[in-house]
Order: C-alpha cells, then structure tokens, then sequence
C-alpha cells in the first residue's frame, strides 16, 4: 500500500537555529499536508500542497513540493520555543478519502 | 462557528469491555474520518463514514465499528477492549470532495487508556 516515509525521527536544536524535516513516497502523491501537534494534543493542519514544484511560506516556515510530487519537506527558520512539537506529513490516497501518515518529526529546543 | 467535536476527552476502560466515542463534524462538513493514535506515531486510518455508510476502512479488526447519523454526528465503538487499544483517538470532518484540495479538520480526541 502506499506508504509515506518521513526523516528523521527527532531533531534538538538550540533556540534561533533551523529545523528542517523531509517527506518521501515512491508513488506520486495528488497533494501532501502537514500538520503540527503539540505535546499531549490534536493534529493541527498547517499546509497543503497540490502542484508539483510548489513553495509556500508561513511566517519561519517554508513549505515544499517536490517537481516529481514524490517528496516534500518543512523548513523553520530561527525556532522558537513555540515551535516545540511533532511536525507530521499525510497524504490523501488516490480515492481522496483517507491521510496516510509520515511517523513524525519531533522538535526538541536543547535548554 | 464551532469545530470538530469530540466525546469524552478522557476515559479508562478494563480489558474486554466495550467503549463507544462521540464526534460531531465542524459545521457544513458532511464526511466523518476516524484516526487511531498510539503514542510516539502517526494516526492510523481506521474507517470513513459519509452518507450514514462505511465508504472506506483501514486495516482494524472488526471490533472496531462505527456509525454516522443523518446529522452527520458519528461514534466510534470498539468492542472486547485489549491493552493495545490504548490510543488517541482522533475524529476528523471535511466536505465530501472528489479532488486533491480537501481540508481536513481534526478534533482534540479521545484519549483511552485500557487496563
């Protein structure tokens, strides 16, 4: 089945440096999204994206499709203590009915 | 305009018994997903309802089943309750779309704990 592998597992950081987290899938993908979850809540959603290629930007955030919408990644710029959390990549399946989820980056600031 | 609603926040069940959790879509949204997560990974699929009927389930044990009524409010049951059902359990709602540009909103879950 389809499948979304996401890289890496953890990142610590110091405060004011950037975080970057990356999706893949073997098959092309109709969009991917992405969300955040703070410790002990709910997924948030942040993004989607839809067309091969496609850059957004949130603020520190900045949002990639790949050309071949195969991969895509998360880039924060100068984090925060409240970027902390677990940062997830899902993707629709070609029915458009269910996420298949990326394991999650989870961003830790080192004290 | 409220969102995605979900109930009970929190419970603890014992092993065997049966749990039923409660969601109600954000407004205008008539298709009902639900997620189950374990701790430390992403949400698992378990089954979509869109029209009062399962359109599409996930790989989960026919102990898990569900409903959705003509208000598009759903449930989630799970019967014969084992340790490893233990999980965030996520609803979420989106208007029923054929193309890639759905918006998907989640409640807060359902965290079950099974002892």
């Amino acid at each position: 089945g389809q499948q979304v592998m996401q890289i890496p597992q953890y990142q610590h950081v110091q405060e004011g440096e950037d975080f970057t987290t990356y999706c893949n899938s073997s098959t092309t993908l109709s969009n991917i999204q992405w969300y955040k979850q703070r410790p002990g809540g709910h997924p948030v959603f942040l993004i989607q994206l839809v067309k091969s290629g496609e850059v957004k930007k949130q603020k520190r955030l900045t949002f990639q499709f790949g050309e071949a919408k195969k991969n895509s990644s998360l880039h924060i710029t100068a984090t925060q203590t409240t970027d902390v959390g677990t940062y997830f990549c899902a993707a629709l399946t070609d029915s458009n009915y269910q996420l298949i989820w990326g394991a999650g980056t989870k961003l830790i600031i080192k004290p | 305009d409220a969102g995605v609603t979900q109930s009970p926040t929190h419970l603890i069940k014992t092993r065997g018994q049966q749990v039923t959790l409660r969601c109600s879509p954000k407004s205008g949204h008539d298709t009902v997903s639900w997620y189950q997560q374990a701790l430390g990974q992403g949400p698992q699929f378990i089954f979509q309802y869109y029209e009062e009927e399962e359109r599409q389930r996930g790989n989960f044990p026919d102990r898990f089943s569900g409903h959705q009524y003509p208000n598009y409010s759903s449930e989630l049951n799970v019967n014969a309750l084992l340790l490893g059902d233990s999980a965030l359990y996520l609803c979420a709602s989106s208007r029923d779309r054929s193309d890639a540009g759905n918006t998907i909103y989640f409640g807060e879950g359902s965290w079950l704990t099974v002892v």
